[in-house]
């Protein structure tokens, strides 16, 4: 059984905060690891694709970090926006048809 | 937005009853999956299909079964509805090809069994 962890759980911050999530997964059998930004009532909407470790990618204020070798990727918002506020997940891929999620991260941006 | 569908919103059967979810794909996909978000959890892989054939299935029992079409929308069918088949179920569509990872979700139908 794979186990990928999100942590924390849920998050309020202020607006123009920065912050980070963490998604532990198995280091083993690796393919991919995607993010998922998820606003409530509307589909998951795919922020990032990453495959290889050491990986870093970027979409605005949102970037991410991938360490295949240890298992674990972050996911950093710089200057946290109220229209950031949604849940995070992670999910791991490993070739076999299947995403493996984790339980999310719920964040919450007060103005 | 994806361009993933999905029908209905909600729907709120009863224990025992049987129930057909559906899902439209995003242009040019191939492959649908279905997936169940219970309460607090990670959405869980239920199964795929690929080409009108099941291509993988997740820890669910037989009574949940599927179809894909033609035009590869799909069905989700669930008998024999228990208590704890209440869950939010999403649909995503992908490209099987090498090289191709990302998976487009739909909105998701919230099932309530009473």
């Amino acid at each position: 059984i794979l186990n990928v962890e999100q942590s924390p759980q849920s998050l309020h911050v202020q607006e123009g905060d920065s912050t980070n999530f963490t998604c532990s997964f198995p280091s083993s059998n690796f393919y991919a690891l995607h993010w998922y930004r998820w606003e409530t009532a509307k589909s998951p909407e795919a922020l990032f694709v990453m495959t290889l470790n050491g990986d870093e990618k970027k979409k605005g204020r949102i970037s991410a970090t991938l360490n295949t070798k240890e298992g674990y990727s972050y996911l950093y918002i710089k200057g946290s926006q109220p229209e950031d506020s949604a849940t995070y997940l992670c999910a791991f891929f490993t070739g076999r048809r299947a995403l493996t999620f984790g339980s999310g991260t719920r964040l919450q941006v007060q103005p | 937005e994806t361009g993933v569908t999905q029908s209905p919103t909600h729907l709120i059967k009863t224990r025992g009853q049987q129930v057909t979810l559906r899902c439209s794909s995003q242009s040019g996909h191939n492959t649908v999956s279905w997936y169940q978000q219970a309460l607090g959890q990670g959405p869980q892989f239920i199964f795929q299909y690929y080409r009108e054939e099941e291509n993988g299935r997740g820890n669910f029992p037989p009574r949940f079964s599927g179809l894909q079409f033609p035009n590869y929308s799909s069905e989700l069918n669930v008998n024999a509805l228990e208590l704890d088949d209440s869950a939010l179920y999403l649909c995503a569509s992908s490209l099987d090809q090498a090289g191709s990872y990302e998976q487009y979700f739909g909105p998701g139908t919230r099932l309530t069994v009473t």
